[in-house]
């Protein structure tokens, strides 16, 4: 079992719709990170989280360190979020960063 | 501020050969990390340096070397490509081990 998990694999939505995609980790942790990774392979960091909510924008991230769990929302999606959405954890300790499988997301106008 | 930045962009080698790939951070961040990508296995952390010392490596063989230099530039040095070696490799800076990364984007390596 990955020590991070994300879902869904494949997410496609209408323009406009709200969209969540979730990550649950295994293993204990210092921070949480949101990627997004565009065609062609740059990834932007949207979001390091270690307890609570933050927004940027259209973007919400939540996590409950509790329950292991965090979530990414969208708001009013737009077809310019179709991306790759990436959860990274930074392990507690070791301090390296594990990968979620990613969440591939398709907005259609 | 310029961004992080890396090269080549592009590289063919074919198995056997050996290949060194540059990083550039952003001005003032000490951390450097490297990653490798790939269709089946995703992202995977290779490893992470801060102030010229290796702080974390992740699981990849011997061949997969790297360092930082004095100026927080840093390059990754993969001996004996292998054809499982293809992928992109990302680089991403910081300004400490535990702070938001900014990636760059990335040297994509194709082994013939």
């Amino acid at each position: 079992k990955n020590e991070v998990e994300q879902s869904p694999q494949n997410l496609t939505a209408q323009e406009g719709e709200f969209i969540t995609i979730n990550c649950s980790y295994s293993v204990g942790i210092s921070a949480l990170h949101w990627l997004q990774q565009h065609p062609g392979g740059g990834i932007v960091s949207l979001f390091m989280l270690s307890s609570g909510k933050k927004k940027h924008g259209r973007l919400i991230a939540t996590i409950n360190i509790q329950e292991k769990h965090s979530s990414l929302h969208i708001t009013a999606s737009h077809p310019r979020d179709s991306a790759v959405y990436i959860c990274a954890v930074r392990v507690q300790g070791a301090q390296k960063l594990v990968f979620g499988q990613g969440t591939r997301l398709t907005i259609n106008p | 501020k310029a961004g992080v930045t890396q090269t080549p962009r592009y590289l063919i080698k074919t198995r056997g050969q050996q290949v060194t790939l540059s990083c550039s951070p952003i001005s003032g961040h000490r951390s450097v990390s490297w990653y490798q990508q790939t269709p089946g296995q995703g992202l995977q952390f290779l490893f992470e340096y801060f102030s010229e010392t290796q702080r974390n490596k992740g699981n990849f063989p011997g061949r997969f070397s790297g360092r930082q230099f004095s100026n927080s530039r840093s390059e990754m040095n993969v001996s004996t490509l292998e054809l499982g070696d293809s992928a992109l490799y990302l680089c991403a800076s910081s300004p400490s081990v535990v702070s938001e990364q900014f990636f760059g984007p990335g040297t994509r390596l194709t082994v013939l």
